[in-house]
């Protein structure tokens, strides 16, 4: 079975310094995808990055990169330049691509981005 | 606006009362899946489908039934609520899977209070 594991229950980064996230996976599967989501106090899941099991490059998106280790089975989510509006949970995520595509999430991060 | 919609997005019910919970998208996905989030965690899979007519279980799917007789809707429903299904529930979709097309989409929540 798939598994997700986020070793940081809160975390404190002064606005414009670099924070990174911990996820680390646990699966048997050859072909796997991982994601990374925000969800700010009103709820809402937003999407930020995605990194394919066989991607040679770790993904960028913006401000966001995700540091893929695949030996070691991590996938940090890394904010270059945090600001305020940074202030959110962020979950980790995989998705199991063969059969009906289920998205596994880890417990999830608070980030709180202070001025 | 293209997405999922979910209905209710509140409701408060009594201990025993039934309710359901419409989850409808108009991308033409394919596969559909409701998730609980419960204070501080992260997203638990709760059933899913990989198509119109059909549904599995998922991680955590006591006390609830579900139904996909259109290909766009997929019904949660709650037979008998109790106080433990309190919780944040969400629906997700995503196509058929592919290299270029490989996103989930999330509702915005329905938020559930059983009392």
């Amino acid at each position: 079975a798939q598994k997700i594991t986020q070793t940081q229950p809160g975390m404190f980064v002064q606005e414009k310094e670099a924070v990174t996230l911990d996820c680390t996976y646990d699966t048997s599967d050859p072909s796997y995808g991982l994601f990374w989501y925000k969800q700010p106090s009103s709820g809402e899941m937003i999407f930020l990055i995605y990194q394919g099991s066989y991607d040679q490059q770790n993904a960028t998106e913006g401000r966001y990169s995700l540091n893929f280790q695949k030996a070691r089975k991590s996938a940090n989510l890394v904010i270059s330049a945090s600001q305020l509006g940074d202030s959110a949970m962020y979950f980790c995520a995989m998705r199991e691509i063969q059969g009906a595509q289920k998205l596994v999430f880890g417990q999830g991060t608070r980030l709180t981005i202070n001025p | 606006n293209a997405g999922v919609t979910q209905t209710p997005k509140f409701r408060v019910l009594k201990t025993g009362q039934s309710m359901t919970l419409l989850c409808a998208q108009d991308m033409n996905h394919e596969y559909m899946y409701w998730y609980r989030q419960d204070p501080g965690m992260g997203l638990r899979l709760i059933h899913y489908s990989v198509g119109e007519g059909t549904t599995a279980k998922g991680e955590v799917p006591d006390g609830y039934n579900v139904s996909r007789l259109k290909k766009q809707n997929f019904l949660l429903g709650l037979e008998s609520a109790a106080p433990s299904q309190t919780s944040v529930y969400f629906c997700a979709s995503t196509p058929f899977p592919d290299r270029a097309n490989y996103g989930y989409t999330f509702g915005s929540g329905t938020r559930l209070t059983v009392v």
